[in-house]
């Protein structure tokens, strides 16, 4: 089946330690998304690729990267994870040519920072 | 700007009808959607609504669109234990195209 799989679903690491998390997808999806959710919020948007284009969100903080190496693959890098870098993060994929532009997530990847 | 609300949780008993209310702020969102989440999961598409409708079914679910009080809410019918989740409203920004989520209602069904 056409998914979007995130690794690792746990991932824990030490104050100041970076860490990258991994997403992939089968849907051959243009557009790749990254979001931080925070226990009880909403899903919030770091940054997107369109294609190869990256589009970072104005309040990103620096210490989150991407990289986009192909079609497939999107990664997110915390340089320096904080305390409050703890979160759910949440990839997802779109097809920017449809109309409905639904987006497609990851089961996600749960970060504890100690 | 742009901004969406619902309230946190709502309780139910197992064969009643379940209705999660979403308010919205930008007026030029042209989608508006219902995402489920299951514990441990990611968000599942629901349904949605195009802005130029004032309802949508879709067997068990009834979103209901009222455009002049940016008010959307989602009906379930026969309320299930297996549809306890925590259900994500969110528009479409006509601006920007971005999806801005809300933060979320837990649905407890009781047996």
């Amino acid at each position: 089946d056409a998914m979007v799989i995130q690794n690792p679903r746990y991932q824990v690491t030490q104050f100041g330690k970076p860490v990258t998390l991994s997403c992939s997808q089968t849907l051959n999806h243009n557009v790749m998304y990254w979001y931080q959710q925070k226990s009880s919020q909403a899903p919030k948007l770091l940054f997107h690729y369109y294609d190869k284009d990256f589009n970072n969100e104005a309040d990103t903080p620096d210490n989150f990267q991407s990289r986009r190496p192909n079609t497939s693959f999107c990664f997110l890098d915390i340089r320096s994870p904080g305390l409050g870098d703890a979160a759910m993060y949440l990839c997802a994929t779109s097809s920017r040519g449809g109309v409905l532009n639904e987006q497609f997530f990851g089961p996600g990847t749960r970060l504890t920072v100690l | 700007g742009e901004d969406v609300e619902q309230s946190l949780f709502l309780s139910v008993r197992e064969g009643d009808s379940s209705v999660i209310n979403c308010t919205y702020t930008d007026s030029s969102s042209t989608y508006l959607y219902w995402y489920k989440q299951e514990p441990g999961a990611g968000l599942q598409l629901l349904t949605y609504i195009f802005s130029n409708m004032d309802m949508k079914q879709d067997q068990r679910l009834t979103v209901l669109l009222n455009k002049k009080d940016k008010h959307l809410s989602l009906r379930i019918a026969d309320t299930q234990t297996g549809d306890s989740a925590i259900y994500f409203c969110a528009e479409r920004g006509g601006n920007t195209g971005k999806l801005i989520f809300g933060q979320g209602t837990t649905l407890q069904v009781k047996p």
